[in-house]
């Protein structure tokens, strides 16, 4: 079946620290792919998407890549500050109109000051 | 605009108690959906109303009954909850290529 796996946190970084959390999929068809963020207390935001191959989806600093070919969507930020601390969970949408997300097990980030 | 609201944003209950959550959205999306998370934990489906019909119930107690009155709105009634029902219950609308989520409600059963 379809599947995402995430690396598993927590991760801890200093402040502008380079941040890459891994996300790897496996899909029957051909899905979309998302970045979602929830901070503490909150429901989820969607962060970025990308919906083919070779895509690149960008928001606030973050940025990931639809690769095919190692089916992977890598999360990465240059310079993290504080406010990026929260849950990070990365999600593929197989493009039929009414199926559920798959979620990974999701990323806690705690950036330090 | 792409929200999706949910009231009421707490909810503490005892267990012979009826309540209901509630969920809006007018991005015109013909799909919607009910999640329950649980602290730590990825949200997990509860269930999937297409074109107003619900579609996927994934094995849920009977004690949660949703409804989908419009296409913008999406009720989840709760009756006889138990504590382990506690969670973030999260609304989500989506079309073919996204999915938004609400705010959720937290739910407390006592």
């Amino acid at each position: 079946g379809d599947s995402v796996t995430q690396m598993e946190g927590p991760v801890t970084l200093s402040e502008e620290a380079f941040l890459t959390i891994n996300c790897t999929y496996t899909a029957t068809g051909y899905p979309s792919l998302f970045w979602y963020v929830q901070y503490p207390g909150e429901g989820l935001q969607l962060l970025l998407k990308a919906t083919k191959a070779d895509d690149k989806g960008s928001n606030k600093g973050f940025e990931a890549t639809y690769r095919k070919e190692t089916t992977s969507f890598h999360l990465e930020k240059g310079s993290v500050q504080v406010s990026d601390s929260a849950v990070y969970f990365c999600a593929l949408l197989l493009n039929s109109g009414n199926t559920p997300l798959v979620f990974g097990k999701g990323t806690r980030l705690s950036v330090i000051a | 605009d792409t929200e999706v609201t949910q009231t009421p944003k707490h909810l503490v209950m005892g267990m012979t108690n009826k309540k209901s959550l509630k969920c809006e959205q007018h991005m015109g999306h013909r799909a919607m959906y009910w999640y329950k998370q649980k602290a730590k934990k990825p949200p997990e489906l509860m269930f999937v109303y297409s074109y107003e019909k619900l579609s996927i119930n994934e094995s849920v107690p009977s004690r949660f009954s949703p409804e989908c009155p419009n296409s913008s709105l999406l009720n989840l009634h709760l009756h006889a909850l138990q504590p382990e029902d506690s969670a973030l219950y999260l609304c989500a609308s989506s079309s073919r290529l996204e999915q938004y989520f609400g705010p959720g409600t937290r739910l407390t059963v006592t």
